[in-house]
């Protein structure tokens, strides 16, 4: 049971560049989530989906684009990378029930230079 | 408006001593209450968490945590520390109704030190 799965784990952009950050999760969750984490300020939500098909914002969107064609699948989509984005990115997901716990991903770690 | 507080930014430990990480929590609701670990270059995983019943909490590792609902608090707690657990420790609420988000402390890292 791989649980959820980022990819890559290091990233180096450009400023100006664009990539895609990958996570999936096998465990049939609804709710699928993005953070960034930098130091002295926590996790920072980005955005979120509670279903395939349905996404919404979180606190700091800018810049940030998600899909959610599938359950298993939650891409995050940088479209124009900025230094103000090198960070720590986290994918989650959890069944959606309030009581249960999110799953974290491992991280990807992220450079805009 | 649900918020975490953390009340402590960094908290250093001599191995074997005990040690708590506070945290209190606003809410109009019923809240969920959840502590996760970060170690060192990896992603968070869950201690334990309080839904209902029982103010004592046990987790993994030895952690236990009680809630407190007149003081809206839930702090952590370990009687003895290892080296291994020098890590980042997130207090994390989920309320009721609609609203499924996670609301996250900024974290208190421990440092246990020989």
């Amino acid at each position: 049971n791989a649980g959820v799965t980022q990819t890559p784990k290091f990233q180096v952009l450009k400023t100006g560049q664009s990539m895609t950050l990958q996570c999936a999760q096998d465990m049939n969750h609804e709710y699928m989530s993005w953070y960034r984490q930098d130091p002295g300020m926590g996790l920072r939500l980005i955005h979120y989906s509670v279903g395939a098909g349905i996404t919404d914002q979180g606190e700091v969107p800018n810049g940030y684009n998600v899909s959610r064609s599938t359950t298993e699948d939650f891409p995050l989509r940088l479209l124009s990378a900025a230094p103000s984005q090198t960070s720590v990115y986290f994918c989650a997901s959890s069944s959606g029930r309030l009581n249960t716990e999110a799953f974290f991903g491992q991280g990807t770690r992220l450079t805009v230079v | 408006a649900q918020s975490v507080t953390q009340l402590d930014s960094q908290v250093p430990v001599f191995e074997e001593a005990p040690v708590e990480l506070r945290c209190n929590y606003s809410s109009s609701v019923s809240v969920y209450l959840f502590w996760y670990v970060q170690y060192p270059n990896q992603g968070l995983q869950l201690l334990l968490k309080y839904l209902s019943g029982s103010t004592l909490v046990k987790g993994i590792n030895g952690f236990e945590a009680e809630f407190n609902k007149s003081q809206t608090s839930f702090h952590l707690r370990k009687p003895s520390v290892h080296i291994s657990d020098t890590a980042e420790y997130f207090c994390a609420v989920g309320g009721s109704g609609n609203n499924r988000k996670l609301i996250w402390g900024l974290g208190t890292s421990l440092a246990v030190n020989p």
